[in-house]
């Protein structure tokens, strides 16, 4: 089984510092991986994804992800961070089995408090 | 322009009552989902529909049940609610063409939060 784990539930920094926001997976089989992002009182939205083909991914609002398969993790990052980046981060995993009935297994969420 | 809408925005109601929450997308996406959210902010899927056929049934209480009338619309009744219910119910939309939708982005709803007292 497909499983997801995000270490920290919240992550405070301060305006323009640099962030990065952890996640790992486990599955026995190749994955596809999913950044999502949900701002106060609203529904998700997709940062970034990664599919195949280079391991650094670049996606909306600056933000990008590494995919490294050897330590089975997928962390987003973001050089410099807005009060606006405040939200809560989804990291998702999907894929391997093949057919219809793939679903998105998402972590339990990282909390981005920026700080002025 | 909403992308995918959901209605009621907030739900409010007694244990034991029945209700409905409606999801509707504009995108012409073939696949829609409902996904429940608990107070841990935790996202769990519960049902997927492609072009009106079920293809994810969760481990959810058949007090749940998901009705699709076209591709475009996907709404999801309760019956008999219960205090555990109580959470943000979201629906989601993608392409879901061909065989395999793992690689599709998923579009979601504002969410509607149901609060049963």
């Amino acid at each position: 089984a497909q499983s997801v784990t995000q270490l920290d539930s919240q992550v405070p920094v301060f305006e323009e510092a640099p962030v990065e926001l952890r996640c790992n997976y486990s599955s026995s089989v190749s994955v596809y991986l999913f950044w999502y992002v949900q701002y106060p009182n609203q529904g998700l939205q997709l940062l970034l994804k990664y599919l195949s083909g280079s391991t650094l991914v670049k996606g909306i609002n600056g933000f990008e992800a590494e995919f490294n398969k050897s330590q089975t993790s997928f962390h987003l990052r973001k050089p410099s961070v807005h009060i606006s980046d405040t939200a809560e981060y989804f990291c998702a995993v999907s894929g391997g089995y093949g057919g219809a009935t793939n679903k998105l297994i998402f972590g339990t969420g990282t909390l981005l408090a920026v700080q002025p | 322009d909403t992308a995918v809408s959901q209605t009621p925005k907030y739900l409010v109601t007694q244990m034991g009552n029945d209700k409905s929450i409606k999801c509707e997308q504009n995108l012409g996406h073939d696949t829609m989902y409902w996904y429940k959210q608990d107070s841990k902010k935790f996202l769990k899927i519960m049902f997927s529909y492609n072009n009106k056929e079920l293809i994810i049934n969760e481990t959810v209480p058949n007090r749940f049940s998901p009705k699709s009338p076209d591709k475009a619309h996907l709404n999801l009744h309760i019956n008999s609610l219960e205090l555990g219910d109580s959470a943000v119910y979201f629906c989601a939309s993608s392409q879901g063409e061909g065989l395999d939708y793992s690689t599709d982005t998923q579009y979601f709803g504002p969410g509607t939060r149901l609060t049963v007292l």
